[in-house]
């Protein structure tokens, strides 16, 4: 399978602990973003990266929220001392560096704090 | 900011086509639209996308208005698979291709 792929599927935590979440993004592809999505609700934008820079990340939810993609390839999202507000799925996708092309998603990591 | 509108939910008939629309009134020129589907449990999943002009493919055509601030998904014979939440989105080509999902429309079809 060639597809974005997430690690683990499901993480259940409790509050105060770090968890970190892992995205390997569709091989040939230099960007890669990350979402989060609430039950009801469509994804919400986090952050984003062209190769290994990461260019946005004013929408990161907290300074809690980190992610880094250091050799262009997989990414991490780290959540420190989470909150039983940051349960949710999180979702990564990616795409090509083609103008306006469709972004590849994943089929997200569930995370509840307990 | 770069906001859609859609229904909160349609319902369709087995193999009846069925025309999902979307309003964007605040596009921009370089903005690209988008549609995205998700069923449960699962990441969305892409359906079709266009600037101006409309655009076809396997899986559903798209048909953008004149003006571009509005664009109608459809899927010409709708099949329970089928059934979803569909996500009418911009994607802003000069802000990181930021796309910013609403709630989307919940599709169900009845057999």
């Amino acid at each position: 399978d060639t597809g974005v792929s997430q690690d683990p599927r499901h993480k259940i935590t409790k509050r105060g602990q770090n968890v970190t979440f892992r995205c390997d993004p569709i091989s040939e592809h230099n960007r890669l973003y990350w979402y989060r999505q609430t039950l009801g609700q469509g994804p919400e934008f986090l952050t984003y990266f062209q190769n290994e820079a990461q260019l946005e990340k004013s929408r990161l939810l907290s300074d809690r929220f980190s992610a880094e993609r250091p050799k262009g390839s997989f990414s991490t999202l780290e959540i420190q001392r989470t909150e039983q507000g940051d349960s949710a799925m999180y979702l990564c996708a990616s795409s090509s560096g083609l103008a306006g092309v469709e972004q590849f998603f994943g089929p997200g990591t569930r995370l509840t704090v307990l | 900011d770069a906001k859609t509108t859609q229904p909160n939910s349609m319902e369709s008939n087995e193999e009846e086509p069925v025309h999902l629309p979307c309003n964007h009134s605040t596009i921009s020129g370089t903005d690209y639209i988008h549609w995205y589907r998700q069923l449960p449990s699962q990441g969305p999943e892409y359906v079709i996308h266009g600037l101006t002009s409309n655009v076809n493919n396997r899986m559903a055509s798209l048909a953008i208005a004149e003006d571009r601030k509005s664009s109608t998904l459809i899927l010409h014979r709708a099949t329970l698979r089928d059934a979803a939440v569909y996500y009418c989105i911009l994607n802003l080509l000069y802000n990181n291709n930021d796309m910013r999902f609403g709630a989307g429309t919940r599709l169900t079809v009845k057999p």
